[in-house]
């Protein structure tokens, strides 16, 4: 079946570091491709998207490109805040009728000044 | 501009009781799902609905019921908690089922079975 996969965290990094969050996918298809945020007590917050293959999402600074031939779709930023600190899910959602998003188990994110 | 509201946000219930979460979402979708959250569990789809008067399990579905009677609410029960049922629960809404619509989210409601 569709499977989202993302390293496992937790990553912990310095202020400004760059970062890179790794997400390969498993799905029959062209699935559309998503990370969502989720800061501490809250909901998931989309964060960027991908339709097609070789799109870029990019927002706040974050950036992740749709790869098809490697499956992948990894999140990356040039100079991470602590602000940033929060837990990232990769996520596709595939064309079907019903139960059509499928998340990854999230990977957590610490910043430190 | 209050997009996907859950309530209640906190719920402590002790174990055999009842009880109801509300989702309400007014951007007119008509996809809405219930999740719940566990630590080291990710996201796990309970039930979710495309379109009014429509329901669906997920992939735990055991121990919750469903109602999509109007569009804008999707109503998740538990008949008997259970301490096992002790989670964050997420409602999320998506306008339909086309590839670039993302998924929307409420705050969670964190439910406590004592």
């Amino acid at each position: 079946g569709d499977s989202v996969t993302q390293m496992e965290g937790p990553v912990t990094l310095s202020e400004e570091a760059f970062l890179t969050i790794n997400c390969t996918y498993t799905a029959t298809g062209y699935p559309s491709l998503f990370w969502y945020v989720q800061y501490p007590g809250e909901g998931l917050q989309l964060l960027l998207k991908a339709t097609k293959a070789d799109d870029k999402g990019s927002n706040k600074g974050f950036e992740a490109t749709y790869r098809k031939e490697t499956t992948s779709f990894h999140l990356e930023k040039g100079s991470v805040q602590v602000s940033d600190s929060a837990v990232y899910f990769c996520a596709l959602k595939r064309d079907n009728y019903g139960q059509n998003f499928v998340f990854g188990p999230g990977t957590r994110l610490s910043v430190l000044p | 501009n209050a997009g996907v509201t859950q309530t209640p946000k906190f719920r402590v219930l002790k174990t055999g009781q009842s009880m109801t979460l509300l989702c309400a979402q007014d951007m007119n979708h008509e996809y809405m799902y219930w999740y719940r959250q566990d630590p080291g569990m990710g996201l796990r789809l309970i039930h979710y609905s495309v379109g009014e008067g429509t329901t669906a399990k997920g992939e735990v579905p055991d121990g919750y019921n469903v109602s999509r009677l109007k569009k804008q609410n999707f109503l998740l029960g538990l008949e008997s908690a259970a301490p096992s049922q002790t989670s964050v629960y997420f409602c999320a809404s998506s306008y339909d089922r086309a590839l670039n619509q993302p998924q929307h989210f409420g705050d969670g409601t964190r439910l406590s079975i004592l």
